[in-house]
């Protein structure tokens, strides 16, 4: 069965811009996570989608935002980008986390700020 | 609130030999510990997971053991392989309502032939 897909890959943005990250799950999956991933501070957690509401939300500014449509699909999106976001930005889906199904993760969006 | 640290960065070991990654955590009401693996350009992918209520677990290759008493987590990989060589991160899950998955920053295993 196919794995989490996260579109698209590469993404160079300029300080001040916007960008939409986009995940598709697992089919069947219906919780998907986000999570930042930098040398100095690892992987972070953004925030966690079930069912298109938002369970759960990290340490990050408002900036951050994401969401989640019916068929599972998230999208999470930066505004004002600042040369600090750049990182790898991580999607893992899970049928239920809670219930300790286990995430799988995609391979991730690199995005660049300059 | 929870946090998760790793002992060492980096680990070097020959081909062959056994490697243990070590990892501590603070604060937890966590069920269960996770391992991960991370290959460069890939996302990280499951290895071993282990609840709360174990002290050990085994898988092909990989041990997990997990001392509550000094929080402290390890993954033992036996006869190490070139494969074997990526970044390796702890995890510790916090449930509830406010479910996450909280990880550390990771070991970088490299395996010289």
């Amino acid at each position: 069965k196919a794995g989490v897909t996260q579109t698209p890959r590469y993404l160079i943005k300029t300080r001040g811009q916007q960008v939409t990250l986009s995940c598709s799950p697992i089919s069947g999956h219906r919780s998907v996570s986000w999570y930042q991933q930098t040398p100095g501070q690892g992987l972070q957690f953004l925030f966690e989608y079930f069912s298109e509401t938002q369970r759960n939300k990290g340490n990050f500014p408002g900036r951050f935002s994401g969401r989640q449509f019916s068929n599972s699909r998230s999208e999470m999106n930066v505004s004002t980008l600042e040369l600090g976001d750049s990182a790898l930005y991580l999607c893992a889906s899970s049928l239920n986390p809670t219930a300790n199904y286990g995430y799988t993760f995609g391979s991730g969006t690199r995005l660049t700020v300059v | 609130g929870e946090s998760v640290g790793l002992h060492l960065p980096t680990l070097s070991v020959q081909e062959g030999d056994n490697s243990i990654i070590n990892c501590a955590y603070s604060n937890s009401a966590s069920d269960y510990f996770i391992w991960y693996k991370q290959e460069s350009g890939k996302g990280p992918q499951f290895i071993i997971d282990i609840r709360s209520n174990m002290d050990k677990r085994q898988g092909q290759r990989v041990t997990v053991l997990l001392n509550k008493t000094v929080k402290h987590l390890s993954l033992q990989i036996a006869a190490t392989q070139p494969g074997d060589s990526a970044v390796y991160f702890c995890g510790l899950e916090s449930g509830g309502s406010n479910y996450k998955l909280t990880f550390g920053k990771g070991t970088l295993l490299t395996v010289n032939p």
